[in-house]
């Protein structure tokens, strides 16, 4: 399964943007990047998901690297509801399953 | 918006005994998983199921698991004779087409084994 790394935990201020990082240098041209949340108890939550482009949705823009090895969840405007562990995964083409990792631990202080 | 249900919320067995634990994807989804996380630890994959049968399994979905669609709308996951260690929170979650790529996941359900 293709890898991510995460930094296990980031802090940050409310109404500031947050930039989440996420490195996977192992990705191959096929491989879509997807963002997942969890809430405290709660089930994982899709956020966003590209593969080359940078993608902007409701919840959040994604900035994809052109080398795709790296890719960066922005948070525009955080609240004390986005406060989770945000998980960065590969989905390898041909594959029907997500492989989570640690995720990063998102604080955000009022 | 559609969502995922679970149920029960919350179940306590003790060791040893048949547990189910019962999945409603949503309606027009092809593509149906159960994950488990381990209280403290990552999501971890257990099953895809599509088309009725077992698409992949991961290591932990042994001989004690087991899946089943029974009336096309219910996806349940059975554990035959559960351990200690199958004390977490079981997620089951659904997906239309992979290609859209937004997995939704149902609440959860505590299994807790004594």
């Amino acid at each position: 399964d293709a890898k991510t790394t995460q930094p296990n935990s980031m802090e940050s201020n409310e109404e500031e943007p947050v930039h989440l990082p996420c490195n996977h240098s192992t990705i191959s041209g096929t491989d879509y990047i997807h963002w997942y949340r969890q809430l405290p108890s709660q089930g994982p939550e899709y956020v966003i998901h590209g593969l080359t482009s940078n993608v902007n949705n409701r919840m959040a823009s994604l900035a994809i690297a052109e080398d795709r090895k790296s890719s960066t969840l922005i948070l525009h405007r955080a609240t004390l509801r986005d406060a989770a562990v945000y998980y960065c995964i590969l989905l390898i083409q041909g594959a029907q399953k997500l492989v989570f990792g640690q995720g990063t631990r998102l604080t955000i202080n009022p | 918006e559609p969502e995922v249900t679970q149920t029960p919320s919350h179940q306590v067995t003790q060791m040893g005994q048949e547990v189910i634990l019962r999945c409603v994807p949503i309606s027009n989804h092809l593509y149906f998983y159960w994950y488990r996380q381990i209280l403290g630890q990552k999501v971890e994959f257990l099953v895809s199921f599509y088309n009725n049968e077992i698409s992949e399994k991961s290591e932990i979905f042994d001989d004690q698991f087991s899946v089943e669609r029974p009336d096309g709308s219910n996806f349940t996951l059975k554990i035959r004779s559960t351990k200690l260690e199958d004390s977490a929170m079981y997620f089951c979650a659904s997906i239309r087409d992979y290609n859209t790529g937004e997995l939704f996941f149902g609440e959860g359900s505590r299994l807790t084994v004594l």
